[in-house]
């Protein structure tokens, strides 16, 4: 049973369109967070989340926003994509400052 | 959260001990160490973490110098599935949780 599973695992589509990754997790923690690795391989934090506080990284564009209908689910919706958010998303989870328990990974193409 | 060094690469040979530095000159006292990895095309993977007192589990060791400036993993026994990207990590624990940055890491290549 996955703890953090992310759907899709592949996603391909084209500039200019809207997506979302899903991420869900079954550990009954408190925060999630979202990671993107870029074709360099550097990971890099996103958002951290709980039902009191988002955390953005000043860094990622507002094209990306983070939505939490239920504090098991923290899903990535990106407008209006370009060719430079192809990468690979993790999401991820921890019970306040514990390990983060991270998901498979979504690998995104925008052609 | 202080700025940790890694080499960018190591090779160990299966069953021998593995040992990954890690320097944290800029550490300031309150900034927990920690180690997680990275196997190819998976998620990172928690391993260990400490603050002062070295610490041991089922994966690895942690060796934090007595001045905290470094610090080394060791795995004991590496085995051919213990190649990945070891990542070490300053980080104060505070109200955002465990907001981790990644540097570049060491790629470990355990041969036959």
């Amino acid at each position: 049973d996955t703890a953090v599973s992310q759907t899709p695992k592949y996603l391909v589509t084209q500039m200019g369109n809207d997506k979302s990754i899903k991420c869900e997790q079954n550990l009954g923690h408190d925060t999630m967070y979202w990671y993107k690795q870029d074709s360099k391989k550097f990971l890099k934090i996103m958002f951290s989340y709980n039902n009191k506080e988002l955390i953005i990284n000043e860094t990622v564009p507002n094209r990306f926003s983070p939505k939490s209908p239920d504090k098991a689910h923290l899903n990535l919706h990106i407008n209006s994509l370009e060719l430079g958010d192809s990468a690979v998303y993790f999401c991820a989870s921890s019970q306040g400052f514990g390990e983060l328990f991270f998901g498979e990974g979504s690998r995104l193409t925008v052609l | 959260d202080a700025k940790t060094t890694q080499p960018p690469s190591m090779d160990c040979a299966e069953g021998r001990a593995a040992n990954l530095p890690c320097n944290h000159s800029t550490i300031s006292g309150n900034e927990y160490v920690y180690w997680y990895r990275q196997i190819h095309s998976q998620g990172p993977q928690y391993i260990i973490h400490g603050l002062k007192n070295n610490e041991t589990n089922e994966m690895a060791s942690l060796i934090i110098t007595e001045d905290r400036k470094s610090s080394t993993l060791i795995l004991p026994h590496a085995t051919l599935r213990d190649t990945a990207v070891y990542y070490c990590i300053a980080l104060m624990n505070n109200n955002a949780g465990n907001m981790l940055t990644f540097g570049g890491g060491t790629r470990l290549m355990v041969k036959p």
